[in-house]
């Protein structure tokens, strides 16, 4: 069975800070990984994915991921970040075959200080 | 454009009531989902259907029923509801190759 562990359910950061947002993932072969992002009273977006090649993926609002198999990691980090991007944070795996619901992580918060 | 849709956005019931969910999405995908949001923001999936085949049946109380009338529709129904019910329900589609899944915006389900 797949599980995520998303360290920290809260996270607070200064505006231009590195942002940073741990998820570490369980899984008897690499699944498909994901991180998703939540506004207050909407649905989930999509950042980025991991599906193969390159271990590095860059996704929307200037995020990237980089997906370490021997860690079993899939940390989501940000340069600098913004007052927007103040949300909810989910990283979440799927087999690669058969079942493809999604396994969640447990979320973590970000907030941004002025 | 709506990706993936869903009505309605609230619904607030009594207890014992029975009451449906409606999503659609006109993305083409073949996979669509239902996950169920708690109070604490935990995600879990309860429902998965693939050209309107039932693949996915977590552990859900049979008061609650998907029916896919066609692959771009997936509809719940909740008989009896109960407190524990209340929750943010979320439908998603997706294609097989990547998986990467779309969302509605959700519906705020609150039975008091």
């Amino acid at each position: 069975a797949q599980s995520v562990t998303q360290l920290g359910s809260h996270v607070s950061v200064s505006e231009g800070a590195l942002v940073l947002l741990r998820c570490n993932y369980s899984s008897s072969v690499p699944p498909y990984l994901f991180w998703y992002v939540q506004y207050p009273n909407q649905g989930l977006q999509l950042l980025l994915k991991y599906t193969t090649g390159a271990t590095l993926v860059k996704g929307i609002n200037g995020f990237e991921a980089e997906f370490k198999k021997s860690e079993t990691s899939f940390h989501l980090t940000k340069p600098s970040a913004h007052m927007s991007d103040a949300a909810e944070y989910f990283c979440a795996v799927s087999e690669r075959t058969g079942r493809r619901a999604l396994t969640f992580g447990s979320g973590t918060r970000l907030q941004v200080q002025p | 454009d709506t990706a993936v849709s869903q009505t309605p956005k609230y619904l607030v019931t009594q207890m014992g009531n029975d009451k449906s969910i409606k999503c659609e999405q006109n993305l083409g995908h073949d996979t669509m989902y239902w996950y169920k949001q708690d109070s604490k923001k935990f995600l879990k999936i309860m429902f998965s259907y693939n050209n309107k085949e039932l693949i996915i049946n977590e552990t859900v109380p049979n008061r609650f029923s998907p029916k896919s009338p066609d692959k771009a529709h997936l509809n719940l129904h909740i008989n009896s509801l109960e407190l524990g019910d209340s929750a943010v329900y979320f439908c998603a589609s997706s294609q097989i190759q990547g998986n990467e899944q779309f969302f509605g915006p959700g519906t705020r389900l609150t039975v008091l």
